[in-house]
């Protein structure tokens, strides 16, 4: 069975550019998180889709984000326009619907932001 | 105050030797507690959980919760140069597939 995927794997763009991140969660898993780990600290929330849903988008950081995941399928993840502070490495992770409690990440997509 | 304190580390132990990595936290709502386990440019893999306080034990690993210190700790015994990783700590109010609040992280090296 796949496992979640990411890509890009590492994207360098410069400030003011967009970028798109997508994720493909596991196959049949309703439930796919976005976080953010910024370098020297904290693995960090984003959101939560449910499906097409967006669950909880409580730890987006500001509007030039903007999640989507199409068909409760795969998500995408777009940044515009880009800051410095938005580098990072941006995990997604996926659960089935009646979730054991354990999230499934992917290997991630490190952003530079220049 | 961090919600989630957690040595950075890094922390390095001879192979077969105890390790101990904690985590302190202040909010009294969590509930569920999990260790995650980084290997190297990987994400984060589900190493155990508790659900509130006592221990779990799996293999070498054991992991305790003391709720009224506000104190989480996880054990590996008989430690391996396979074990280097970095070990999460994270939390959840409600549901283990919730929002989670993670430490920093301890970087954990095992000399062969």
């Amino acid at each position: 069975e796949a496992g979640v995927t990411q890509f890009p794997s590492h994207s360098v763009i410069e400030k003011g550019q967009t970028v798109t991140l997508r994720c493909d969660p596991i196959s049949g898993h309703d439930n796919l998180y976005w976080y953010r780990r910024v370098m020297g600290k904290e693995i960090k929330f984003l959101l939560h889709f449910v499906k097409e849903s967006k669950q909880d988008e409580s730890g987006m950081p500001n509007n030039r984000f903007l999640a989507e995941r199409t068909g409760g399928t795969y998500s995408t993840l777009k940044v515009q326009p880009a800051e410095l502070e938005d580098s990072g490495v941006y995990f997604c992770a996926s659960s089935p619907q009646r979730s054991t409690g354990e999230l499934f990440f992917g290997e991630g997509s490190r952003l530079t932001v220049l | 105050q961090k919600e989630v304190e957690q040595d950075p580390g890094p922390l390095s132990v001879p192979e077969g030797a105890i390790v101990s990595l904690n985590c302190t936290y202040s909010n009294s709502a969590f509930q569920y507690f999990m260790w995650y386990r980084q290997y190297s440019r990987k994400g984060p893999e589900l190493l155990m959980y508790t659900y509130s306080s006592g221990n779990k034990e799996d293999g070498r690993f054991t992991a305790q919760v003391d709720k009224s210190s506000k104190y989480i700790s996880l054990f590996i015994r008989d430690s391996q140069p396979s074990d280097s990783a970095t070990y999460l700590c994270a939390m959840t109010p409600r549901n283990r597939d919730d929002k989670i609040i993670f430490g920093k992280g301890t970087r954990l090296h095992i000399l062969p």
